[in-house]
């Protein structure tokens, strides 16, 4: 059975602060890491990783997959309070006829001004 | 706006009722599923189709009833629900096949079952 699990569960900074998010796994057939963003309804796309080593970066997120160590991290820098989430790590672990997310539990971030 | 519309976003709903939640894909997409997401604990996948066809179920209680009527059309029909069946219900869809497919998620509908 696939498994994801993400630390911390709970993360608390000040606006200004960098934050790094973590993320491993355990999946058969690896396909992809996403990371998404969960404010208060669905859940928004931030990254896809594929290939270890390359970091993807979109403003002041930043993404890299370890596919040796099988983990993940999410780093934020310069955190504002728009920042404060859920941020959810998943794991596609599936076959031709359609993706299979496995999702973590999530780290609920919490910027405070 | 992710292309992954759901209806009603709100549900309150009593045990005995029948009721049935919609999600339309307009992004050309061949797979869709349903996630329940119960407070504090992961995103759980409920049913996965593909190409119209139902390829997972993943051990849901039978008063939770998919369709799928062409691969832009997805429904859940619930019936005789229990108080623990409240939760944001979730659709998504992908493109289906390939790697590193991306699954894209709609609003969600909130259910109550009172």
């Amino acid at each position: 059975e696939d498994k994801v699990v993400q630390s911390p569960l709970s993360l608390v900074v000040h606006e200004g602060d960098t934050v790094t998010l973590n993320c491993s796994y355990e999946v058969t057939n690896f396909r992809s890491l996403l990371w998404y963003k969960q404010e208060k309804k669905a859940p928004t796309f931030l990254f896809m990783l594929t290939s270890s080593g390359i970091e993807k970066k979109s403003g002041r997120l930043s993404s890299i997959l370890d596919n040796k160590e099988l983990f993940s991290i999410l780093n934020i820098t310069a955190t504002q309070t728009g920042d404060s989430a859920v941020y959810l790590c998943a794991v596609d672990g599936g076959e031709t006829s359609g993706s299979r997310l496995t999702f973590g539990e999530g780290t609920q971030l919490t910027v405070n001004p | 706006e992710t292309g992954v519309t759901q209806t009603p976003r709100h549900l309150v709903m009593g045990m005995t009722n029948k009721k049935s939640l919609k999600c339309e894909q307009h992004l050309g997409h061949n797979a869709m599923y349903w996630y329940k997401q119960s407070a504090k604990k992961p995103l759980e996948l409920m049913f996965v189709y593909s190409l119209e066809e139902r390829v997972e179920n993943n051990s849901v209680p039978s008063r939770f009833s998919p369709e799928c009527p062409n691969s832009s059309h997805l429904f859940l029909h619930l019936h005789t629900l229990q108080p623990e069946d409240s939760a944001l219900y979730l659709c998504a869809s992908s493109r289906s096949g390939g790697t590193g497919d991306t699954q894209y998620f709609g609003p969600g509908t909130r259910l109550t079952v009172l």
